[in-house]
Order: structure tokens, then sequence, then C-alpha cells
């Protein structure tokens, strides 16, 4: 259980274009998905946090016009980097929060296998 | 032995033996710690996990150690195996934001 898929797997695109990664949480509902981005040999930063039905929630640095996040439903969010350049090639990974009725700080969260995105 | 690079430090243990993989971390407030793991061009990999108001937890093969007087967490893999290369990160959960934040991790391999 608490399966999480991303898709596609890896991208490659031309500067300029856009480009939309999935996220869903196979097995659960997902009120809440993360996005990090990943550069080579670097650890995992927080781009943003969405929640499903709401704008998401995006860590300082980020450009919210850049990355367009949706989160439709309960088992889907979606990233779109818009008119990309080679600059925002990384690897892309979300991550998925399951609804729990009760209360409390317990974050836990399931990973995608990750989206690697190649802007030439 | 263990070496700082440019972005990614590394630690080479001999199959067999125990490796110990340190943390720093930042944030007085956070309730929550987990250790991943991440293998090349996948997804974190949940390893353990302990609550603040623990110093120590055990699980198949590895404990997780927490000092909060000194910010500081440990993963300790017993008997390393060759599965075990891979890059090993903490996170700590910023309870008030409720996000992760993860250190900058620690590449683990395995002599023969």
């Amino acid at each position: 259980g608490a399966v999480v898929s991303q898709h596609p797997s890896w991208v490659i695109c031309k500067s300029g274009t856009s480009v939309k990664i999935e996220c869903r949480s196979l097995d659960f509902q997902a009120t809440t998905m993360f996005w990090y981005r990943q550069f080579p040999k670097q650890s995992l930063m927080l781009m943003a946090t969405s929640n499903e039905g709401s704008k998401a929630t995006y860590e300082q640095g980020v450009e919210k016009d850049k990355f367009l996040i949706n989160h439709a439903s309960l088992t889907l969010s979606t990233l779109t980097v818009t008119s990309a350049h080679p600059e925002d090639s990384s690897f892309y990974i979300c991550s998925a929060r399951p609804f729990r009725l009760a209360g409390g700080s317990y974050n836990e969260q399931f990973f995608g296998p990750g989206t690697r995105l190649t802007v030439l | 032995g263990e070496s700082v690079g440019l972005h990614l430090p590394t630690l080479s243990v001999q199959e067999g033996d125990n490796s110990i993989i340190n943390c720093a971390y930042s944030n007085s407030a956070s309730d929550y710690f987990i250790w991943y793991k991440q293998e090349s061009g996948k997804g974190p990999q949940f390893i353990i996990d302990i609550r603040s108001n623990m110093d120590k937890r055990q699980g198949q093969r590895v404990t997780v150690l927490l000092n909060k007087t000194v910010k500081h967490l440990s993963l300790q893999i017993a008997a390393t195996q060759p599965g075990d290369s891979a890059v090993y990160f903490c996170a700590e959960n910023i309870r008030s934001a409720q996000k992760l934040v993860f250190g900058q991790g620690t590449r683990l391999t395995i002599n023969p």
C-alpha cells in the first residue's frame, strides 16, 4: 500500500516549451501533496505544498507563475513547468500525505519515483 | 573513511561493518525526524523515523539516535551490505508549517 506514481519518469523538451508532470496516489487519498526539486548531488528542496481544492503554497524563491500546480482531486496533483529553460533541468519529486481523520502533527509522506526533466 | 565533497559527503565502509551516518538539524521545534534512502534515479525510500520525545528507536538492522541537546541525529546500519549503497537523507518535520526539511545527504559506498 501507499504507492505514489509519477508520469512521465523522464522528459526532454526544447527551451521555451511547457512540461506537465503528474503525481498520483494509487491506493490512498491525499489531501496534501508536496513538490520537491533535486539538483545533481544535492538534497531535496521543497518547492510547494498543494492542498486539494485550494491554491498551492509556494516556498520562498519559487516562482508560482512558472511552476503551476493543480490539485484537482484527492489522488492527483500536477506540476507544469512553463516556458522551461535549461536551468530548470532537474529531478522533480512529489510526495503525498494520506488523509487522516484524526488530528495531530504526524506528517507522514509517501514519495513518488521522480521525474527527470532535461531542457535543451 | 568520511570525506566532504563539493556537495555530498561520502562514507565508505567495508562490507559487513557497521555504518554510522550523522545529521545535524536546525529547528528546535521539529517534532519528528525521518531517515530516507535514495538510490540513483529514484525517489526517497522511508527507512525509520523517530519522534522528538524519544532518543532511540530500532528497526531491522537500523537504529536511529536523537540528541536534542545538540540537535543531532544519527542512523546506524548494522552489518552493511552492498544493497545499502545509496544516498541517505535525514529530514525534520517543522510542526508549525507541516513540512519536511531535508538535510544535505550522505553517500554510503560499500567496499567488498
